[in-house]
């Protein structure tokens, strides 16, 4: 079965310092893989994605993401964080068998405290 | 550039009520896709539109059903409404390609009472 899993509910970072969301995955083959961000009552909104090449990759507002073959994961970085990063960020895997389908993970909620 | 606009942004229905959800995509692009995402979860997929035409489907009842008009925008209906229905429906756009991210309204919200 697919399945994406964030392993922190939460992640608590103080502003100024690097972050990291966790993001592995259990799909079959090289799946497309993409980070998405969700502020209060909003939908989600695109940070960036790994189709091949590079293992960093880099986004929207700073955002970059390290994919890493070997352990199916897709960890979002950040060399230092706003408060304004604050917000609830979702990793999700497209696999190519299938690619009309998203798998998202559950969330994981960033809080960067001033 | 308009992005996705979904409506209502919020509904309240009562159980075994009808409701029809409603999108336009993003300009230029062709493809609709529809997610439920219940409180404290990230979304899950309930089907995609493209071409007028549901082309694949997720693990949800016959109670939801949807269609995509020929500009391209798309409705959502849900039949027989249970509580746990409520969630914020989100719907996404893209264009064709494997590589293309989904571009998200900002949802409706319905609860079911």
């Amino acid at each position: 079965a697919q399945s994406v899993a964030q392993p922190e509910d939460q992640v608590n970072v103080a502003e100024g310092n690097p972050l990291t969301v966790k993001c592995t995955y259990s799909v079959s083959g090289n799946p497309y893989l993409f980070w998405y961000v969700q502020y209060p009552n909003r939908g989600l909104q695109f940070l960036l994605k790994y189709i091949t090449g590079d293992n960093l990759v880099k986004g929207s507002y700073g955002f970059e993401a390290e994919f890493n073959k070997s352990q199916t994961s897709f960890h979002l970085k950040k060399p230092s964080a706003l408060v304004s990063d604050s917000a609830l960020y979702f990793c999700a895997v497209r696999p190519l068998y299938n690619f009309n389908k998203f798998y998202f993970g559950s969330g994981t909620k960033l809080n960067v405290k001033p | 550039d308009a992005g996705v606009t979904q409506s209502p942004t919020h509904l309240i229905k009562t159980r075994g009520q009808q409701v029809t959800l409603r999108c336009s995509p993003k300009s230029g692009h062709d493809t609709v896709s529809w997610y439920q995402q219940a409180l404290g979860q990230g979304p899950q997929f309930i089907f995609q539109y493209y071409e007028e035409e549901e082309r694949q489907r997720g693990n949800f009842p016959d109670r939801f059903s949807g269609h995509q008009f020929p500009n391209y925008s798309s409705e959502l209906n849900v039949n027989a409404l249970l509580l746990g229905d409520s969630a914020l429906y989100l719907c996404a756009s893209s264009r064709g390609g494997y590589n293309s991210p989904l571009h998200f309204g900002n949802g409706t919200r319905l609860t079911v009472t």
